[in-house]
């Protein structure tokens, strides 16, 4: 079946680390995006990426970075840059029409 | 600027109706749809309108009206399974990037 992973599950960041998110999708989708959520709040947009290669920076793009070199996959990379990185971070695809989104299942990222 | 608004929270009891109610402000529009979420698990894609009129899936159901900039997601039959919190989002294509817009999301709450 086609479907988006995320892993690890949960992943604890000690001070000064960089942690790495990943997020692979098979329903060959071009768009895919990441996204925080803090609890009981909405979905903020971190970086989104339209097609390989290229990214744009979401709302919240400050202490993040990502790349998309393979259509496959879209990690995002938390860095010691982002002092508040405790959230619940959520990968999504879509086709070129952007709605719907498809998501994975998430990362709970904590701070050691 | 571009935003949704949509209730913070709801409270039913099971058997009952509810309805969800979203208002947009956007500069273009491609549509609006309507995601659920349980408590600690991803968004999943319930339903999508572009034209005027209510699109029907079983015991969900969501409204469209596009002159009134206003939409509203309709579950009838509620089950304490609906417990949820459930997004409003719409197409956010300002300049050259397509992205999603997101309300901040209503939580529902069925009682028995």
């Amino acid at each position: 079946d086609g479907g988006i992973t995320q892993s690890p599950k949960y992943l604890f960041r000690k001070e000064g680390q960089n942690v790495t998110l990943s997020c692979e999708q098979n329903l060959n989708h071009d768009a895919m995006y990441w996204y925080r959520q803090d609890p009981g709040q909405g979905l903020r947009l971190i970086y989104y990426s339209q097609i390989v290669n290229d990214f744009q920076k979401g709302d919240i793009a400050e202490g993040y970075s990502v790349s998309r070199e393979k259509k496959e996959s879209f990690p995002l990379t938390v860095t010691s840059a982002q002092k508040n990185p405790t959230a619940f971070y959520l990968c999504a695809s879509s086709a070129q029409e952007v709605q719907p989104q498809h998501f994975g299942d998430g990362t709970r990222l904590s701070i050691l | 600027g571009q935003s949704l608004e949509q209730p913070s929270e709801v409270t039913a009891v099971e058997g009952a109706i509810v309805q969800i109610n979203c208002t947009y402000q956007t500069s273009g529009f491609y549509g609006l749809s309507w995601y659920q979420q349980h408590d600690g698990g991803a968004p999943t894609f319930l339903s999508y309108n572009a034209l005027d009129g209510l699109e029907e899936t079983g015991r969900f159901s969501s409204f469209l009206s596009r002159s009134d900039s206003y939409g509203y997601l309709l579950l009838q039959e509620l089950q304490m399974k609906d417990s949820a919190s459930y997004f409003c989002a719409v197409r956010d294509d300002a300049g050259n990037n397509r992205k999603l817009i997101w309300g901040l999301g209503t939580s529902l709450a069925v009682n028995p």
